[in-house]
Formats: C-alpha cells, sequence, structure tokens
C-alpha cells in the first residue's frame, strides 16, 4: 500500500533540476511531501489536495494529477541545502491513513 | 512550542523483554501516528489513531500494540521485542481534514533489540 517513488537517489550539482515521482495504485485524497536530513526527522515541505494543483516552497514545487495518482516534485537550480532525503506520503480518501514512499535519497554536491 | 515529543531516543534491550516508547503532542491533534523506518524500505506505518480510544492497524502492525486513552497520548508497546524490531521509530500527529493536515514528527527512537 505504499506509494512508489522514483528514483531511489540522484546527485546533482548546484544549479541543477531534478524530478522525483510519485505514484499509487489507490484512489488518493491528498499528496504530502517532507525532507528528512541525516539523524533528523522528517520536516514537512508541501501538502497537494486537488488534481492538477502546483504548489511551491522556495524554489521546490511539486503537481498532483489525481485521475493518475501520481505526484512530481521539482527541484529547481538546487542549492546544497536541498541534500536529504525526499518521501512523498499519500493519503487515502476514505480513511486518514498516511502512508509513505520508500524515499529518494538526493545530494547536491557544489 | 508546538512538538511531538518521544521517550527515549535511544534504547538498547534484550530478546522478550516489553518495553514502551511513549509519544505526546501538544498541539491537540486527533490524528496520532507511529512508523518504522529501516534502510531502503521507507518509513512504514505501524499503528494510527483517529482519536481517543480509537486505533487501527498499518501496514506493519505485527509484534506491537497501542494505545489511545488520552488525545495527548499515544504509547508504542513491545510485548516481546525481537531482534527484527530493531529499527528508527517515528511517532507523528496531525489534524484531520483540515486545510493543513501537515504532519509533525517527533525526533525519533533508535531501539536496538540483542
Amino acid at each position: 500500500q505504499q506509494p512508489v517513488q522514483s528514483p531511489q537517489a540522484v546527485i546533482l550539482r548546484e544549479g541543477e533540476d531534478a524530478v522525483i515521482n510519485c505514484s499509487s495504485s489507490k484512489a488518493l485524497y491528498s499528496v504530502h511531501w517532507y525532507r528528512q536530513k541525516h539523524g533528523e526527522a522528517p520536516v514537512f515541505l508541501m501538502i497537494l489536495l486537488k488534481g492538477g494543483e502546483q504548489k511551491g516552497h522556495e524554489k521546490i514545487s511539486a503537481s498532483f494529477n489525481e485521475k493518475k495518482q501520481q505526484s512530481s516534485l521539482y527541484l529547481t537550480a538546487s542549492q546544497l541545502s536541498y541534500s536529504g532525503t525526499y518521501f512523498c506520503g499519500t493519503e487515502r480518501p476514505y480513511d486518514y491513513k498516511l502512508s509513505f514512499g520508500a524515499g529518494t535519497t538526493v545530494t547536491v554536491r557544489a | 512550542e508546538a512538538q511531538v515529543t518521544q521517550n527515549p531516543r535511544y534504547l538498547i534491550t534484550v530478546t522478550g523483554k516489553k518495553l514502551t516508547v511513549t509519544c505526546s503532542q501538544n498541539m491537540n491533534h486527533e490524528y496520532m501516528s507511529w512508523y518504522r523506518q529501516d534502510p531502503g524500505l521507507g518509513l512504514r506505518q505501524i499503528y494510527y489513531s483517529m482519536n481517543v480510544e480509537v486505533t487501527d492497524k498499518g501496514d506493519v502492525p505485527e509484534g506491537y500494540k497501542v494505545s489511545r486513552k488520552e488525545k495527548r497520548n499515544f504509547p508504542l508497546i513491545l510485548e516481546s521485542p525481537s531482534p527484527n524490531q530493531t529499527s528508527l521509530y517515528f511517532c507523528a500527529s496531525s489534524k484531520i481534514r483540515a486545510e493543513s493536515t501537515e504532519a509533525f514528527f517527533g525526533q525519533g527512537t533508535r531501539l536496538t533489540v540483542v
């Protein structure tokens, strides 16, 4: 029941862009995105509630295709501070169960 | 300060010795949950609770128990821990169906069962 994330890992140089994908086989109410730094708790980035909605956080944005049960996170002009593991979380429409993917490890190098 | 507090942060125990990991939140959130994090597997939900006295199994509930007697507390109980329960555990809380249902995580409990 966990959503599927891809890729598992990505290495970037400062200023490069990346896309992280998240897909579910079940109908979704919302998609969450979190970032976890090494040794710390996951921290909320954004939530997407409507199909096709896009949101942004600094130069990080996301989209949610409700019909396809897919979401993508876009890292634009990456900074060193973007390094970490990104998790998508999917919330079902009929209960409050929030399931997370396996994560995507992003490494940004100078 | 809004926060989720877990205790202990680190715990080493022996197989079969019952233990409890506490979780408390001060945001009056209805929803609380427990996750375990293992390399390559991400965050897997153990149990969740939508409100006091309402709990339900997550994806990996075997070997765990929970209770929700008060809104702020959601302890995780391992009646007879085994080495395969060695993991990093996170408690999280959030509102339900509000405009923003951001989940707040505790700092984690690193459990080692020998």
